[in-house]
């Protein structure tokens, strides 16, 4: 696609659901990242993919927080059991290799969890 | 572990020149890179140093210096549309080659 594309781009949902953030990277780019950021914050790295496989997990907050990515394209970030303080912006980033200086963000899908 | 500090506000009038600077402590440094976000807005990608020195694009110029763990991002012919959040980040090759980002500056531009 032109850029990446990130759904739903708002999700309310109730405290103790679960939720899917879905991310279609830019065609071709092989490196593919997950942020969070919370109001007037800054990005808070979750987890990066170089194709499907995820050489670094460390930024999950906690085993509430899994991601997935097939096909070397789509990833999905799935948050178990919502929690109030998981209400943030999750912003979705790719670049063409994960050696590449530049990455492109989607507009992220906005979580209010009530 | 790694860190980035940057100041959380700086204040410009139109047609000034402001200096935002960024210092960082990371254990597999790949390079410095600086992006901007609108508010309500994806953050963007402004500029990458990996060597010692500055690098200049129109307006915007950024800087590193490798030895003291310091970089700033400089623009010029300050407009009303700067005004925005801007974020230095550190590409880090330890577990593959994530990016980091510090917490950001917001920029005020005045007439």
């Amino acid at each position: 696609g032109a850029g990446v594309s990130q759904s739903p781009s708002n999700k309310v949902t109730e405290k103790g659901k679960d939720v899917e953030l879905r991310c279609d990277p830019i065609s071709g780019h092989t490196a593919l990242y997950w942020y969070r950021q919370s109001l007037g914050q800054g990005l808070e790295f979750l987890i990066y993919f170089q194709g499907n496989s995820a050489p670094d997990k460390s930024g999950l907050p906690s085993d509430r927080f899994s991601a997935e990515r097939t096909g070397g394209s789509v990833s999905t970030l799935t948050i178990q059991r919502t929690q109030q303080e998981d209400s943030a912006v999750y912003l979705c980033a790719s670049s063409r290799t994960g050696g590449d200086t530049e990455a492109f963000f989607g507009q992220g899908t906005r979580l209010t969890v009530v | 572990g790694q860190s980035l500090e940057q100041p959380s506000e700086v204040t410009a009038v139109e047609g000034a020149i402001v200096q935002i600077n960024c210092t960082y402590q990371t254990s597999g440094f790949y390079g410095l890179s600086w992006y901007q976000q609108h508010d309500g807005g994806a953050p963007t990608f402004l500029s990458y140093n990996a060597l010692d020195g500055l690098e200049e694009t129109g307006r915007f110029s950024s800087f590193l210096s490798r030895s003291d763990s310091y970089g700033y991002l400089l623009l010029q012919e300050l407009q009303m549309k700067d005004s925005a959040s801007y974020f230095c980040a550190v590409r880090d090759s330890t577990g593959g080659f994530k990016t980091i980002f510090g917490a950001g500056t917001r920029l005020f531009v005045k007439a």
